[in-house]
C-alpha cells in the first residue's frame, strides 16, 4: 500500500510564482526523495533528504523535512512553464527491505506562461 | 552514461501473446527495479533485483516473469496478460539496494487487447 499522501493533488500557478507541495507519510524513514515526471515519461530524481536533515536546497528547489510531523514540503521558486509536471515524494522506510521506495499520490503542477 | 534505456517504447499485445520488455543501464548500478504505473497514479513497485538476484517480489501475478541476465540488463517477460495490465512499465536502477536515488528509464507503454 502507498504510505505517502501529497497535497494539493493539483496546483495551477503563473510563471514567476512559487509552488509549494506537501507530502505526509506514516512510518519512520531513512530518507525522503522527490521526483518529477513529465507527462507519460520516466521519473527524474530531484532531491534526497535524509532523516537527520531538516532542510536542503538545490537550485530553485527547497525541501524541508519534519520527522516529528512525518511531513515534507517541496518549494519551487520563480516557477517556469517547463516546471509543469507531476511531482512525487518517495520514502524509504526505516525497517523495510532494501531498495524499496513508496511513492506518494503526486501533485500535478501546471505553470502558465 | 547516466541513462536507463527501455525497449520497446510502445507495445500492443493480445491476451494470448508472449512478449518481453527490456531495460539496460551502464552505470554499474547493482540494483534494478520494475514498476507499473497507471494513468494519474504513482508508480507501484513490482520487482527488485539486487546483485542480479531477485530480492523483492511484490506479490506480482505469475504472468509477469522478471529476469536479470547480467548486471546491466533486466527483462520482464509477459504472458497471457489481461486488459487491466495495460499501463506504463518503468525500469529503474540505483547504485545499491539501500533506498538510494533511483534512475528511471522512459518506460514502455503497454496496451493489452
Amino acid at each position: 500500500s502507498q504510505q505517502g499522501e501529497e497535497d494539493p493533488q493539483a496546483l495551477s500557478i503563473q510563471e514567476g510564482e512559487n509552488a509549494t507541495m506537501n507530502c505526509s507519510y506514516k512510518t519512520s524513514i531513512n530518507n525522503l526523495q522527490w521526483y518529477r515526471q513529465n507527462s507519460g515519461r520516466g521519473l527524474v530524481h530531484l532531491i534526497l533528504i535524509r532523516s537527520n536533515e531538516r532542510e536542503k536546497h538545490s537550485g530553485r528547489l527547497r525541501v524541508t523535512l519534519d520527522t516529528s510531523k512525518k511531513s515534507s514540503s517541496l518549494l519551487i521558486t520563480a516557477s517556469r512553464a517547463a516546471d509543469t509536471a507531476s511531482y512525487f515524494c518517495a520514502t524509504g522506510a526505516l525497517y523495510n527491505q532494501g531498495g524499496k521506495l513508496i511513492f506518494g499520490q503526486g501533485t500535478e503542477l501546471s505553470v502558465k506562461p | 552514461d547516466t541513462e536507463v534505456t527501455q525497449t520497446p517504447k510502445h507495445l500492443v499485445m493480445g491476451m494470448t501473446n508472449k512478449k518481453s520488455l527490456k531495460c539496460e543501464q551502464h552505470m554499474g548500478h547493482r540494483a534494478m527495479y520494475w514498476y507499473k504505473q497507471k494513468a494519474k497514479k504513482p508508480p507501484e513497485l513490482m520487482f527488485v533485483y539486487s546483485y542480479e538476484k531477485l530480492s523483492i517480489n511484490e506479490s506480482v501475478p505469475s504472468r509477469f516473469s522478471p529476469e536479470c541476465p547480467n548486471s546491466s540488463l533486466l527483462n520482464l517477460h509477459l504472458h497471457a496478460l489481461q486488459p487491466e495490465d495495460s499501463a506504463l512499465y518503468l525500469c529503474a536502477s540505483s547504485q545499491g539496494p539501500n533506498q538510494e536515488t533511483q534512475y528511471f528509464g522512459p518506460g514502455t507503454r503497454l496496451l493489452v487487447l
